[in-house]
Order: structure tokens, then C-alpha cells, then sequence
């Protein structure tokens, strides 16, 4: 099973309309990771959360870090097609430079 | 443009060959970590270099294995290929060999095994 659990799987939203896609891990944080990829390229930064209650904005992009329940949330405000790809959280869980990525969330906004 | 580059971009090796991917880190960079990622997956960490050390290292055989240069670009070599080393293969540079600092990936090369 994987480590790092995102849902939903896929989105598919409307332009303009708000979502937010989370990422769970099974084990305690040492800091989580959101990256932006566009299909078969490399990803993009978005975001970096290390500790608890920590959120951070950029643009449209709105990223928060639960550290009790192990858990952070990525929400879009007023989503455009730009916007579209796949978003995976990534964090060391084992706090030794080993990276774990989630499977990604494939987002899908519709003109 | 994250300033990470990666070479060949795509590649094709028959099952039992070897092959040689490369990476250049951002400049100022000491850190480089590979990932291979397959298909509608999240990328798995196979090894991280910082400052020409094996710095942490996943859950791959020892047919995978790497080098960093004085300059800190790298190389990934996997020998024996396998049909299942069919994947998009990801380095990232970060400055410090530790996950709390920012890694920037590379734009990725394309390994199909045929």
C-alpha cells in the first residue's frame, strides 16, 4: 500500500469552481512537498509545509499541513485550465532523505 | 525552467543492455536525487548524491547505480535492464543533503525497454 494516499484520484471541475485534493500519509510528517506535473515532464515546486498548522498561498493555490492527523490539503479557488495536470504530495515520512511521493491526483478543468 | 537537465530525453534499449542517464544540477547545487516513475504512479526514490557521496538510497537493486562529479552533475546507470525498468526516470538537484531543502526536478528521460 502506498505510503502517501491522495484522493481523489482524478477531478474533473468546471472552470471556475473551487477543489481541493488532499494527501494522507501513514506515518508522521517530516515535512510534505506539493509539485505540479504536466503529463511525462518533470515537476514543478509548488509548495513546502513543515509544521503543523503551517498554510501557504500562492496565487490561486492554497496549501495546509495537519501534522496530528498526518494529513495536507491542497485547495484551487476559482480554478482555470491552466490549472490542469497531475498534483502529487511528496514528504519524508522516514526522516532520511528518502523521498515518497503519492500515486497523483489527476486534474481535469473543463472551459 | 528549473536550470536541471537531463540527458537523453528519450531512450529505447533492448531487455539485458545497460544504459547511462545524466543529469545536470541547478547551479549552486550540491544534491542530486533520481526517481523512476512509472505510469500513472508517483515517482519512487532510487538513491540521492550529495557532494559526490551516496547520500540514502531506496528500495532498488544494485544493477542500479550512480555517480555524482565534482561539478555535482550525476549519472544513473542500470544494468541488466529489465522490461519492468520501462519508466520516466527524474533527477532533482536541492542545495544541502537533506529533504527539508527544495529539490527541483529535471524535465525527465523516457527509458523504454523493448
Amino acid at each position: 500500500s502506498q505510503e502517501l494516499e491522495q484522493s481523489p484520484q482524478s477531478l474533473i471541475v468546471q472552470e471556475g469552481k473551487n477543489l481541493t485534493i488532499n494527501c494522507t500519509s501513514s506515518k508522521t510528517l517530516y515535512g510534505l512537498y506539493w509539485y505540479k506535473q504536466k503529463y511525462g515532464e518533470g515537476l514543478i515546486f509548488l509548495m513546502m509545509l513543515q509544521k503543523g498548522g503551517e498554510e501557504k498561498s500562492h496565487e490561486k493555490i492554497t496549501a495546509k499541513l495537519d501534522e496530528k492527523k498526518q494529513q495536507s490539503s491542497l485547495h484551487i479557488t476559482a480554478s482555470q485550465p491552466s490549472h490542469a495536470g497531475i498534483y502529487l504530495c511528496g514528504a519524508d515520512i522516514r526522516n532520511n532523505n528518502d523521498m515518497r511521493f503519492g500515486a497523483g491526483t489527476r486534474l481535469t478543468v473543463k472551459p | 525552467e528549473t536550470g536541471v537537465t537531463q540527458s537523453p530525453t528519450h531512450l529505447i534499449k533492448t531487455r539485458g543492455q545497460q544504459v547511462t542517464l545524466r543529469c545536470s544540477s541547478q547551479s549552486g547545487h550540491n544534491t542530486v536525487s533520481w526517481y523512476q516513475q512509472a505510469l500513472g504512479q508517483g515517482p519512487q526514490f532510487i538513491f540521492q548524491y550529495y557532494r559526490e557521496e551516496e547520500n540514502g538510497r531506496g528500495n532498488f537493486p544494485p544493477r542500479f547505480s550512480g555517480l555524482q562529479f565534482p561539478n555535482y552533475s550525476s549519472e544513473l546507470n542500470v544494468n541488466a535492464l529489465e522490461l519492468d525498468d520501462s519508466a520516466l526516470y527524474l533527477c532533482a538537484s536541492s542545495l544541502g543533503g537533506h529533504t527539508k531543502n527544495i529539490q527541483y526536478f529535471g524535465a525527465g528521460t523516457r527509458l523504454s525497454v523493448l
